[in-house]
């Protein structure tokens, strides 16, 4: 089945540097690979999403990019801010498939 | 206005118990999810209904059964609670099955089991 590796698991970066987390997926048929960030005693939250016939998105301090070939996509966050500070969780999915497969999730931290 | 709700926000309950959680959004969807939330962060997906008709249903211990009165609502209920079902438990929702489509998640139940 499905299968969704994130890393690394967790992350430590200086405020103002960029924030790089990396997953890659086992289905090929995956076309749909959303980004979830998940703040202290919150819920998940989508932050950003990406299509399989695009390569690149970006909302203003965030990125993700996708490469389809090496089934690997990652999420940028630039210029990090105290406020970045969560747990982002990775998944894919595909259309015809009745659920979407989350990755284990990094833990980010923003030292200030 | 809360969008998808559960009750309650924090269940503390004894082993052999018996417990509920419910859930309900005002979105629309058409279909509903259970997660469990380890201590690890790791998100599993437990069940998931199709207007009312059971879709998805993991690997789970036959003591946790879904119910789905209608399609905004979604009840979770545990029979003979054990320690290891300590957890947090969402519940989601989105606006039709499917994997390519954003599930709007609710603010958790935290259980513990003693």
């Amino acid at each position: 089945g499905e299968n969704v590796e994130q890393h690394p698991s967790t992350l430590s970066v200086q405020e103002g540097d960029s924030a790089v987390i990396k997953c890659t997926y086992s289905d090929s048929a995956s076309n749909y690979f959303p980004w979830y960030k998940q703040e202290l005693g919150k819920r998940p939250q989508l932050i950003i999403d990406i299509r399989s016939n695009v390569g690149e998105k970006k909302d203003q301090r965030i990125a993700v990019t996708l490469n389809k070939t090496a089934k690997h996509f990652s999420l940028h966050i630039t210029e990090t801010q105290p406020e970045d500070s969560a747990v982002y969780f990775c998944a894919a999915g595909y259309s015809s498939a009745s659920k979407i497969i989350f990755g284990s999730g990094t833990r980010l931290s923003i030292r200030p | 206005d809360t969008a998808v709700s559960q009750t309650p926000k924090y269940l503390v309950t004894q082993m052999g118990n018996d417990k509920s959680i419910k859930c309900e959004q005002n979105l629309g969807h058409d279909t509903m999810y259970w997660y469990k939330q380890d201590s690890k962060k790791f998100l599993k997906i437990m069940f998931s209904y199709n207007n009312k008709e059971l879709i998805i249903n993991e690997t789970v211990p036959n003591r946790f059964s879904p119910k789905s009165p209608d399609k905004a609502h979604l009840n979770l209920h545990i029979n003979s609670l054990e320690l290891g079902d300590s957890a947090v438990y969402f519940c989601a929702s989105s606006q039709k099955a499917g994997g390519v489509v954003e599930q709007y998640f609710g603010p958790g139940t935290r259980l513990t089991v003693t």
